[in-house]
């Protein structure tokens, strides 16, 4: 099962930080975990991907639990712009046939 | 650097008919990836191309088929459409460095509505 766990929905306030969990506890040791979110009407767009440490780039960071059963995007300050839907992927093979869940809304309140 | 342009991006055919999607990747990429979303199902894979070679396929009838041209542009089919087909058909391209790695960067989409 390639599946991950989410909450279906999540509020934050604008420039505070969002914490978004992700459970794949099943996951194996060459699996790797990528987030992508998706603006209304819009693809999804790539947001960070990682394996066993934790990773950060321009857009958040990535904290990978010790035993890989767990991850949590960060995004330090979220702003207006960041209303998204967010996927937490398990890829289990290739990076390009990904199993996408149903993700996390992320609502950001002014 | 322009990004994955997928064309038409709205498209109405009716049951029975077949019809033709166009995905140019972005410079460079030489992998495309086509995703079926609807509202109950979410993003589900159909298939995946490299260097004009279906590599991955998801689970969708051979009515779903595709294509890679030379210059990495694929297309994707859809023959004897059913109202079930309606949905937002998304294509993303990557340079498909490694296996578990990379990113995919997804086009706009076309939206199909079949009557």
């Amino acid at each position: 099962d390639a599946k991950t766990t989410q909450p279906n929905s999540m509020e934050s306030n604008e420039e505070e930080p969002v914490h978004l969990p992700c459970n794949h506890s099943t996951i194996s040791g060459t699996d790797y975990i990528h987030w992508y979110r998706q603006l209304p009407s819009q693809g999804p767009e790539y947001v960070i991907h990682g394996l066993t440490s934790n990773v950060n780039n321009r857009m958040a960071s990535l904290a990978i639990a010790e035993d890989r059963k767990s991850s949590t995007l960060i995004l330090h300050r979220a702003t207006l712009r960041d209303a998204a839907v967010y996927y937490c992927i398990r890829t289990t093979g290739s990076a390009r046939q990904l199993t996408f869940g149903s993700g996390t809304q992320l609502t950001v309140l002014p | 650097k322009a990004g994955v342009t997928q064309t038409p991006r709205y498209l109405i055919k009716t049951r029975g008919q077949q019809v033709t999607l166009s995905c140019s990747p972005i410079s460079g990429h030489r992998s495309v990836s086509w995703y079926q979303q609807t509202p109950g199902q979410g993003l589900q894979f159909l298939f995946e191309y490299f260097s004009e070679t279906q590599r991955n396929k998801g689970n969708f009838p051979g009515r779903f088929s595709g294509r890679q041209f030379s210059n990495s542009r694929s297309e994707m089919n859809v023959s004897t459409l059913e109202l079930g087909d309606s949905a937002l058909y998304l294509c993303a391209s990557s340079l498909a460095v490694t296996q578990g790695e990379g990113e995919l960067f997804f086009g706009s989409g076309t939206q199909l509505s079949v009557l």
